[in-house]
């Protein structure tokens, strides 16, 4: 089983219409990330969590929210999807207890399509 | 601000031949440096990093990473590509002057090795 588990794979919504990408992970890391892949411009963070009671603004937030249910699961919701929202979206992970030198653990990504 | 650039959008090399893909980096402290390759329809993988020491890196798959600080640079290169590392590739880099909490991914190059 994956550690990091991204769910659903691939959505494809309607313009308007809130959705909700979950993400969930074993490897008892603290620290967790959502970013988005668009073509040529690399990944951008959304927004990231360094424990339950603890949310940050990344650098792409607007028209997105995250809810850190428990340490081990971080969701990201679109309020009212729209279509520059088509994107490739990315769960991580990493653990603040091995310092800043910790590298990030990723999940296998949700393909979002929204028309 | 940090960033990181990836000035290649593609590099193609023949298989046996040596490989490079580029990096530069801006920071205001000391870098973090991480390299992360991506298969398709998969997520990121760690392939090595640079927090300290010896400016030669290894890392996964054969992979290694000159760290270059005068000219702000962490390149990855192998001896002898593979037509398997067909990938596309992501460098990052995490500043450790501010807290070293965020970081920031370049573009990606897409790697061709051509059998």
């Amino acid at each position: 089983d994956a550690d990091v588990t991204q769910t659903p794979r691939n959505r494809i919504t309607k313009t308007g219409k809130r959705i909700m990408l979950e993400c969930s992970q074993t490897k008892g890391h603290d620290r967790m990330y959502w970013y988005r892949q668009d073509p040529g411009l690399g990944l951008r963070l959304i927004y990231y969590s360094f424990d339950v009671k603890d949310i940050n603004k990344g650098e792409i937030s607007d028209g997105y929210s995250v809810s850190r249910q428990a340490q081990a699961k971080f969701s990201l919701s679109l309020e009212s999807a729209i279509p520059n929202q088509t994107a490739l979206y990315f769960c991580a992970t990493s653990d603040s207890q091995t310092g800043m030198n910790t590298e990030a653990f990723f999940g296998q990504g949700t393909r979002l399509t929204v028309v | 601000a940090q960033s990181v650039a990836q000035p290649e959008d593609q590099v193609n090399v023949a298989e046996g031949n040596p490989l490079t893909v580029k990096c530069t980096y801006s920071v205001s402290g000391n870098p973090y440096l991480f390299w992360y390759v991506q298969y398709p329809n998969r997520g990121l993988q760690f392939l090595l990093k640079y927090i300290t020491g010896d400016n030669l890196v290894k890392g996964s798959y054969g992979f290694e990473a000159e760290f270059n600080k005068s000219q702000t640079s962490f390149h990855l290169k192998k001896p002898s590509a593979l037509v398997s590392d067909s990938a596309l590739y992501f460098c990052a880099v995490r500043d450790g002057g501010t807290g070293g909490f965020k970081t920031i991914f370049g573009a990606g190059t897409r790697l061709f090795v051509k059998a």
